[in-house]
């Protein structure tokens, strides 16, 4: 299985609604990413976990919050959010740093 | 701070045409450099990775090679096809500490006309 999952595919909430969006991979990596992209835009990395450890954090805003529950799932908890935040997020897991990175479909998140 | 530019913007092209994607990297102390096909509102497909000791790396039609010494990539796509339509991004990861972190490139949006 060389595929990443991400549900759901399409999300659309309101600023006081709250959220999560997960992935899930079965490949064995111990690296998993969030990204945000706008569009027509390159994706822009928002969190790194290693070995279910948060390694990075890209100054996020607070009101996006992951988790890693184990090696296998990556969530990202929204809260709060604001229309900018409306964009594709995608997820991407790796063997470990530095080797190539598969991605997710993406979920296309929309804050009204 | 790496920047990575690509070069052309968008290309357009008949059907059976070799090209080139142009990538180019500001900081030379890279670990690797990725090349991701994105097809619209689809995630990324890793098409090859080029590891900063490599010259160059095939897959198919596909060949990607690398100066680091020069801070320039290319993508060559052999007998091009309709489907090979798409948005290619580059991107480059840092040695010498974290290399899990990306830095892309804007993309180059191809059209392969029939």
């Amino acid at each position: 299985d060389t595929e990443v999952t991400q549900t759901p595919k399409h999300l659309v909430m309101g600023m006081t609604n709250k959220k999560s969006l997960k992935c899930e991979q079965h490949m064995g990596h111990r690296a998993m990413y969030w990204y945000k992209q706008k569009a027509k835009k390159p994706p822009e990395l928002m969190f790194v976990y290693s070995y279910e450890k948060l390694s990075i954090n890209e100054s996020v805003p607070s009101r996006f919050s992951p988790e890693c529950p184990n090696s296998s799932l990556l969530n990202l908890h929204l809260h709060a959010l604001q229309p900018e935040d409306s964009a594709l997020y995608l997820c991407a897991s790796s063997h470990q740093g530095g080797a190539v990175q598969f991605f997710g479909p993406g979920t296309r998140l929309t804050v009204l | 701070k790496q920047e990575v530019t690509q070069i052309p913007a968008a290309l357009s092209v008949p059907e059976g045409e070799n090209l080139v994607l142009n990538c180019s990297f500001t900081d030379s102390a890279i670990y690797n450099l990725q090349w991701f096909r994105q097809d619209p509102g689809k995630g990324l497909t890793s098409l090859l990775l080029i590891q900063s000791s490599q010259r160059e790396q095939t897959s198919g039609r596909l060949n990607a090679s690398l100066d680091k010494s020069s801070g320039r990539s290319t993508l060559y796509i052999a007998a091009s096809q309709p489907g090979d339509s798409a948005t290619y991004l580059c991107a480059v990861s840092r040695s010498g500490g974290s290399n899990y972190k990306l830095t892309f490139g804007k993309g180059t949006l191809l059209t392969v006309n029939p």
